[in-house]
């Protein structure tokens, strides 16, 4: 248990649509990442966010972007939503030592 | 920018036997480097990690080595059991800055009983 929670867990939308996805942290730490993962591939980094700013971003186009709130819950937001956007996308919290990242469970996208 | 791959794709072993899995990564600035278990329709799940300045970790039926110099890292389990089935990801990592984890292709793993 990581005590990280996503939702929704599964959702459909259909091409055009734009989506939010939430995630919170029992623990809440100032820093949490996406990450999308595609069906038989491992996760891609997609950004991180920092005290509320993001500081760093992985090749994704800007139609992805995200929210930290002052209590550290976390939103993406996906406009424009392609078929390729279809995947399981993960939120992660920073742990203790140096490196960790706690994911969630995943909330899973499907784009008809 | 840093690249993961991960061999093999898929791993069937005996119940009782080892089971190896093998990465490789591309940017020698990276110095962490966790293993994430990932069951069907969860989440990945951190299992072991280690860092560049250590050679070898274990934790229990777990146990981790890294070599730098060939920039190759493993993850091996002893003693498989029924509930180690599941897709095993290697990932790379610098600890400074944006905390942006690499993954490899991940690995299934079945043990058979």
């Amino acid at each position: 248990e990581t005590g990280v929670t996503q939702s929704p867990t599964h959702l459909i939308k259909t091409r055009g649509q734009q989506v939010t996805l939430r995630c919170s942290s029992q623990s809440g730490h100032n820093t949490v990442s996406w990450y999308q993962q595609a069906l038989g591939q491992g996760p891609q980094f997609i950004f991180q966010y920092y005290r509320e700013e993001e500081n760093g971003r992985g090749n994704f186009p800007p139609r992805f972007s995200g929210l930290q709130f002052p209590n550290y819950s976390s939103e993406l937001n996906v406009n424009a939503l392609e078929l390729d956007d279809s995947a399981l996308y993960l939120c992660a919290q920073r742990g203790t030592a140096p490196g960790e990242l706690f994911f969630g469970e995943g909330s899973r996208l499907t784009v008809l | 920018g840093e690249n993961v791959e991960q061999h093999p794709s898929t791993l069937s072993v005996q119940e009782g036997d080892s089971a190896v899995i093998k990465c490789t990564y591309s940017d020698s600035a990276s110095n962490y480097f966790p293993w994430y278990k990932q069951e069907l329709g969860k989440g990945p799940q951190l299992i072991i990690d280690i860092r560049s300045n250590v050679g070898e970790k274990k934790d229990q039926r777990i146990a981790v080595t890294l070599n730098k110099t060939a920039k190759h890292f493993s993850l091996h389990i002893t003693e498989t059991q029924p509930e180690d089935s599941a897709v095993y990801f290697c990932a790379a990592s610098k600890t400074q800055g944006a905390q942006k984890l690499v993954f490899g292709q991940g690995t299934r793993l079945t043990i058979n009983p």
